[in-house]
């Protein structure tokens, strides 16, 4: 079985400040990683994905995130903030076994970029 | 190629009616997820479906919900006889049937509200 735990609910940051948005999870079987953000009443928009190779990942928007396997985590961090960017973000995780691909969810973090 | 396309976006449904929602994944398709956005509690698994077969309806709550993916069609979610705790954002996603490395892709979503 698999856990996400996204460490802060609530991100306050002012516009083009760096962010970092934090996530870690439990599993006992390797899995994908991933972040999606979603706009008010809107749907899930992925911004990046690790599946396997380098643990930097690059995503859209100028996001990047750094798989840490030994310390369970899969944070994410922009280095300058716009005001376009305040949105709530999930951090999910699915195995990487078999075809069942079923995303297991954080509670998500609400980021408010101020001017 | 479009997306994967929910419908309705916006369903208001008294107490005790039943709700009807549609999926239709993106073309090639052959996978689709079923996920529900409760206020206050994130998003939670509800059902992986392939054509004409149900493969984990681990997140589905035990009664009033139902899931199917015919052969031909899209996927339906119905809920029977309602009730205001049902009030929620239902998410569909899909991926092909050569699930590999790839990510599943979300509709908008259908947002229901009962009353």
């Amino acid at each position: 079985a698999q856990s996400v735990t996204q460490l802060d609910s609530q991100v306050p940051v002012f516009e083009e400040a760096p962010v970092e948005l934090r996530c870690n999870y439990s599993s006992s079987v390797s899995v994908y990683l991933f972040w999606y953000v979603q706009y008010p009443n809107q749907g899930l928009q992925l911004l990046l994905k690790y599946l396997s190779g380098s643990t930097l990942v690059k995503g859209i928007n100028g996001f990047e995130a750094e798989f840490n396997k030994s310390q369970t985590s899969f944070h994410l961090r922009k280095p300058s903030v716009h005001i376009s960017d305040t949105a709530e973000y999930f951090c999910a995780v699915s195995s990487n076994a078999g075809n069942n691909r079923k995303l297991i969810w954080g509670l998500g973090t609400s980021l408010a970029v101020n001017p | 190629n479009a997306g994967v396309m929910q419908n309705p976006r916006h369903l208001v449904r008294r107490r005790g009616q039943e709700a009807r929602l549609r999926c239709s994944p993106m073309k090639g398709h052959s996978h689709v997820y079923w996920y529900r956005q409760l206020p206050e509690e994130g998003l939670k698994f509800m059902v992986y479906l392939q054509k004409e077969n149900i493969i984990d309806e681990s997140g589905m709550p035990k009664e009033r919900f139902s899931a199917e993916f015919p052969k031909e069609g899209p996927s339906i979610l119905r809920i029977q006889q309602v009730v205001r705790g049902d009030s929620a954002a239902y998410f569909c996603a899909s991926s092909p049937i050569n699930t590999g490395n790839t990510e599943a892709f979300f509709g908008q979503g259908t947002r229901l509200t009962v009353v």
